[in-house]
């Protein structure tokens, strides 16, 4: 069965720092492109970022770019989001996501972890 | 354009069929995705590709895409249904995702 994990969110001063974690299991973690993906309450699905499945392609939305990074370790099976510089407005529950091999991009989430970022 | 677009809220009688629309330049060029979300659970796909059912997903889920609008259709819409619909595809230039605004299904 295939599981994403999300952990590390947190509550967290304007201007810090967080780093998210989602441990996966259930495939082949490394043949697999991953993504981060944020909702902020009551609002809508924003992509934040995309790293390939050997970690050599990396894309951001603008709205992170230059603060957050993203990392993989394929002998821990697990995707990394280094968050760094919060606003007020990076409050949201982040989920990771894989693309499947083919064409379904975001087949499987995990449940997500809370950010809250304060003033 | 990196914009997609979706109407905020759609009503459907139990039983009825119901679509759902996107909008968006980039839907000539890359596939749509739609996923499901219900309150307090992640999303969920349930259309991928041309018109793709994740294994799962009922066949009263359908897709479809013309020019530059994708529409989800569910053909006999169940209460189960009632969920926030999110459509997804790549922007220009085809590296970053882009997402609708979702759509507010309620069955009535």
């Amino acid at each position: 069965e295939v599981q994403l994990v999300e952990s590390g969110g947190g509550l967290v001063k304007r201007g810090g720092s967080l780093r998210l974690s989602c441990a996966t299991s259930g495939f082949m973690f490394s043949l697999y492109r991953m993504n981060w993906l944020r909702q902020a309450p009551g609002k809508g699905l924003e992509w934040v970022s995309s790293i390939s499945s050997s970690g050599t392609s990396i894309y951001y939305a603008e709205s992170v770019k230059g603060r957050f990074t993203i990392s993989r370790d394929n002998a821990k099976n697990s995707i990394y989001l280094q968050m760094n510089s919060l606003r007020a407005e990076d409050t949201a529950v982040y989920f990771c996501a894989r693309d499947d091999l083919g064409m379904a991009d975001l087949d499987y989430w995990g449940q997500g972890t809370l950010v809250t970022v304060s003033s | 354009s990196s914009e997609l677009t979706q109407d905020p809220a759609v009503s459907v009688a139990l039983g009825q069929t119901v679509r759902i629309t996107c909008q968006g330049d980039s839907l000539r060029s890359y596939y749509t995705n739609w996923f499901q979300q219900k309150p307090g659970q992640a999303p969920k796909l349930v259309i991928y590709g041309k018109n793709n059912r994740p294994s799962g997903i009922p066949d009263r889920f359908s897709g479809s895409t013309s020019g530059s609008t994708a529409s989800l259709t569910i053909t006999g819409a169940q209460a189960e249904d009632e969920a926030d619909y999110y459509c997804n595809s790549r922007d220009s230039g085809g590296y970053h995702r882009v997402f609708g605004g979702g759509t507010k299904l309620t069955v009535l």
